[in-house]
């Protein structure tokens, strides 16, 4: 079966700061490993995805994520934090890929960063 | 152009009522979806169609009846609604094909009072 965790349940880091969220991921066959990030009152939009390809994943804003089976972990980074960033990230996972009928994503419970000036 | 529309975006309603909340994709997706975001923000798959087919229900009440008139609209209907039904509704949809992304509508916010 497969589950999300995110560690820490809330990140401020002050502007041009490391940005690091954690996730950690538990799944019985390789996974398909995602970040969204979800301003307010906004849907969700896709940052960053792994299936299957480079262990080092770049995605949009900057954001980057580094798949490691050994950890089980998908880790997002950025290197300066910019006010902009300041959202709500969801790390998710999929057991099957897109194109398997049951395929669904189960989401970790969120991190809510803050951006300090 | 916007890719995944929901309507309403905000519902307020009384216990007990029934509400519709509608959602269209104009990606030309084959896959849609309904998740559910609690008052933490936890994100839960309620349903899944391919095709106007439920592929995905995952232990809903059957209060709730998901309705898929085309593969480009999947409806939800909730009957007789209850408190913990407040949450914010979010429609999605996919390819079955590369970059597999599930690109989501803005959200539906219930209120039930």
């Amino acid at each position: 079966a497969q589950s999300v965790t995110q560690l820490g349940s809330h990140v401020s880091v002050s502007e041009g700061a490391l940005v690091l969220l954690r996730c950690n991921y538990s799944s019985s066959v390789p996974p398909y490993l995602f970040w969204y990030v979800q301003y307010p009152n906004q849907g969700l939009q896709l940052l960053l995805k792994y299936t299957s390809a480079a262990t080092l994943v770049k995605g949009i804003n900057g954001f980057e994520a580094e798949f490691k089976k050994s950890e089980t972990s998908f880790h997002l980074t950025k290197p300066s934090a910019h006010m902009s960033d300041a959202a709500e990230y969801f790390c998710a996972v999929s057991d099957l890929p897109p194109s398997s009928n049951d395929y669904k994503l189960s989401f970790g419970a969120g991190t809510t960063v803050t951006v300090r000036a | 152009d916007t890719a995944v529309s929901q309507t309403p975006k905000y519902l307020v309603t009384q216990m007990g009522n029934d509400k519709s909340i509608k959602c269209e994709q104009n990606l030309g997706h084959d896959t849609m979806y309904w998740y559910k975001q609690d008052s933490k923000k936890f994100l839960k798959i309620m349903f899944s169609y391919n095709n106007k087919e439920l592929i995905i229900n995952e232990t809903v009440p059957n209060r709730f009846s998901p309705k898929s008139p085309d593969k480009a609209h999947l409806n939800l209907h909730i009957n007789s609604l209850e408190l913990g039904d407040s949450a914010v509704y979010f429609c999605a949809s996919s390819a079955w094909e590369l970059p597999y992304e599930q690109y989501f509508g803005p959200g539906t916010r219930l209120t039930v009072t």
